[in-house]
């Protein structure tokens, strides 16, 4: 039973434009809910990560939005830039261990 | 302030061969964690190390195993590879307090089983 559902697979964006990644989980006691980016070759990075108590977290062109009574939450990419094609995982768990979705592959084009 | 890493990054052995990967958290991290990432079934929570007392363990066979030492570093053991395993492996440490729940990533253990 997969934990979180994240979509879509894959996203093609240009240059400047929003890139937006939703995910969604099962499990009402998840309490913490981080996104990472991972390029080839290299192990994920935390990007940005929310807890259920606030709505929306903005961290430069990063914002994420969280819904808690839809058991949704989403990752926005303002002005999307071609060093940010990579793939971006969604999380969400209660600390001690996270269950990932399966991941968006990011292109953006110049 | 040094990050995560794993030793080795590259390895291959055969079906039936055990394997040990090993991991060294951030400077003051307590909390390692462990996850295996293939293309088909993503990134899956293996098993979670705390003060050297395994905290929290994934859906995985028992030939999955781990430990930690007292300073932190932490090892994960697979025992009669399976071609199945062949994937990268991942450790990620956490600190405590405020950024308890931050996990942060190193840059895996490519293992291939032949």
């Amino acid at each position: 039973q997969q934990q979180v559902k994240q979509s879509p697979q894959s996203l093609i964006v240009q240059k400047g434009g929003i890139s937006i990644i939703n995910c969604a989980y099962e499990n009402t006691a998840f309490d913490y809910f981080p996104w990472y980016q991972q390029f080839p070759g290299k192990g994920p990075a935390l990007l940005i990560a929310i807890r259920p108590d606030v709505s929306e977290k903005k961290e430069g062109r990063f914002t994420i939005s969280f819904n808690k009574s839809a058991k949704q939450f989403s990752l926005h990419i303002m002005d999307s830039q071609p060093g940010d094609s990579a793939t971006y995982f969604c999380a969400a768990g209660t600390g001690y261990a996270l269950n990932f979705g399966k991941g968006t592959s990011l292109l953006v084009t110049p | 302030k040094a990050g995560v890493t794993q030793t080795p990054r590259y390895l291959i052995k055969t079906r039936g061969q055990q394997v040990t990967l090993s991991c060294s958290p951030i400077s003051g991290h307590r909390s390692v964690s462990w996850y295996q990432q293939t293309p088909g079934q993503g990134l899956q929570f293996l098993f979670e190390y705390f003060s050297e007392t395994q905290r929290n363990k994934g859906n995985f066979p028992g030939r999955f195993s781990g430990r930690q030492f007292s300073n932190s570093r932490s090892e994960m053991n697979v025992s009669t590879l399976e071609l199945g395993d062949s994937a990268l492996y991942l450790c990620a440490s956490r600190g405590a307090g405020g950024g308890r729940y931050e996990q942060y990533f190193g840059p895996g253990t490519r293992l291939t089983v032949t």
